[in-house]
């Protein structure tokens, strides 16, 4: 069974740093590519980034690009999100997703982590 | 950038069928994927490649795409239909989201 979990989601203040994790199982990891997907409350799904099966190809949303950063270590079958410089609408549910390709979102979805921006 | 727009609501009365549509450029030239997504849980991929349906998805769920529409059927929909669903697009370096569509089992 496919399962992923993802870590790291506290009460951070604005303009501080995090490092999400996500721990998967269940498959060859080093095979798919990966996706961090967002929600703000009460919002709509926001995508905000991919990563290959090997970490060769990277896209960011515009909204996070040069203060996130997408990272994967296939041996220890875990990916990262590291978040610089947060901002209070950085509050949000963060996803992580299995893509079987880079314009699949993903197939199979962890139950999130609550990451909250606020003084 | 990509856009999708889908309607915010959708309501329907049990065992009728519900059709939530996605508008974009994008479809047209892009497959379009569909999630399902019920009060705190994650999403569930219903629809992939427009009318795909993964393992263990119901068959009153069909999708079809035409255009620059793309089209999630639900058939004689159940109580348990009930939940916000989303579109889902892509470009040559992005993913994009529909806003959403609640969907009330009347």
């Amino acid at each position: 069974e496919v399962q992923l979990v993802e870590s790291g989601g506290v009460l951070v203040q604005p303009g501080g740093s995090l490092r999400l994790s996500c721990t998967a199982s269940g498959f060859i990891f080093s095979v798919y590519g990966m996706t961090w997907v967002r929600q703000a409350p009460g919002k709509g799904l926001e995508w905000i980034s991919y990563i290959s099966s090997r970490g060769l190809t990277i896209y960011y949303a515009d909204s996070v690009k040069g203060r996130f950063t997408i990272s994967r270590d296939n041996a220890a079958d875990s990916l990262y999100l590291q978040m610089n410089t947060l901002r209070d609408d950085d509050t949000a549910v963060y996803y992580c997703a299995r893509s079987e390709s880079e314009r699949l979102a993903g197939d199979h979805w962890g139950q999130g982590t609550l990451v909250t921006v606020s003084s | 950038s990509i856009e999708l727009t889908q309607p915010p609501s959708v309501s329907v009365s049990p065992g009728q069928t519900a059709k939530i549509t996605c508008s974009g450029d994008a479809v047209s030239d892009q497959f379009t994927y569909w999630y399902q997504q019920k009060p705190g849980q994650a999403p569930l991929l219903v629809m992939y490649k427009d009318k795909e349906r993964p393992a263990g998805i119901s068959e009153r769920f069909s999708g079809s795409s035409s255009g620059t529409t793309a089209t999630l059927t639900i058939s004689g929909v159940l109580a348990e239909d009930e939940a916000d669903y989303y579109c889902q697009s892509a470009d040559t370096s992005s993913i994009v989201f529909g806003g959403g569509s609640t969907l009330t089992v009347l």
